[in-house]
């Protein structure tokens, strides 16, 4: 039984450059959740998906970031145009059902430069 | 608003004593679940121990019970017989209903250090 995965671990980038992030969730779970976690914070949603849709979106999601979870499997978070501001612990999260417990991947550090 | 509140930023605790962290939580919501989460340096979040707005006992996990006030809006976590590997974040989180989906709040966090 393996859990959540996250690719890469790490990222050091340049500012402008673009970055993307792959979550594997635990099989089974359709339900997947994305989020940031500041230094000093506490993680805060960004984006969660039921199968395939994206049922919501944070309006801390700006229009450079984008998340996919194409035939309701794997899921993808891309931002374009890294500002520095966009360094943080990007955090994965799947679950099986809508009240049950999530289950968090190891999260991809990312450094912009 | 819906809210977490964890107001120790940082607590020590003597090996194989217990330790409370403190929780409290804004919501209007009638149904709603409580979670406790502990993140290592390595960064993984790892979940402890959930207590169901409507479960009228408190929830316990070995170590781990979760200390449920509801008139209070309070859930505190109390580690039994804390070992060194406990030091690390804890997180306090709330599941609440947001637009017909669920949604995650998070506290701050309370830094614990177990103390050999």
């Amino acid at each position: 039984d393996t859990g959540v995965s996250q690719n890469p671990r790490h990222k050091i980038t340049k500012r402008g450059q673009n970055v993307t992030f792959r979550c594997d969730p635990i099989s089974e779970h359709n339900r997947l959740y994305w989020y940031r976690q500041t230094l000093g914070q506490g993680p805060e949603f960004l984006t969660y998906f039921q199968n395939e849709a994206q049922l919501e979106k944070s309006r801390l999601l700006s229009d450079r970031f984008s998340a996919e979870r194409p035939k309701g499997s794997f899921s993808t978070l891309e931002i374009q145009r890294t500002e520095q501001g966009d360094s943080a612990m990007y955090l994965c999260a799947s679950l099986p059902g809508p009240r049950e417990t999530q289950y968090f991947g190891p999260g991809t550090r990312l450094l912009v430069l | 608003a819906q809210k977490i509140t964890q107001t120790q930023p940082g607590m020590f605790v003597q090996e194989k004593e217990a330790v409370t962290l403190d929780c409290t939580y804004d919501t209007s919501d009638q149904s709603y679940g409580l979670f406790w989460y502990k993140q290592p340096s390595s960064g993984e979040m790892i979940f402890l121990i959930y207590q169901g707005s409507y479960d009228e006992q408190n929830a316990t996990e070995g170590r781990y019970s979760l200390n449920f006030q509801k008139a209070r809006k309070s859930a505190n976590l109390v580690i039994s017989a804390s070992q060194l590997g406990d030091s690390a974040m804890y997180f306090c989180a709330m599941r609440v209903t947001t637009s017909g989906t669920y949604k995650y709040i998070f506290g701050t966090g309370t830094r614990l250090k177990v103390l050999a």
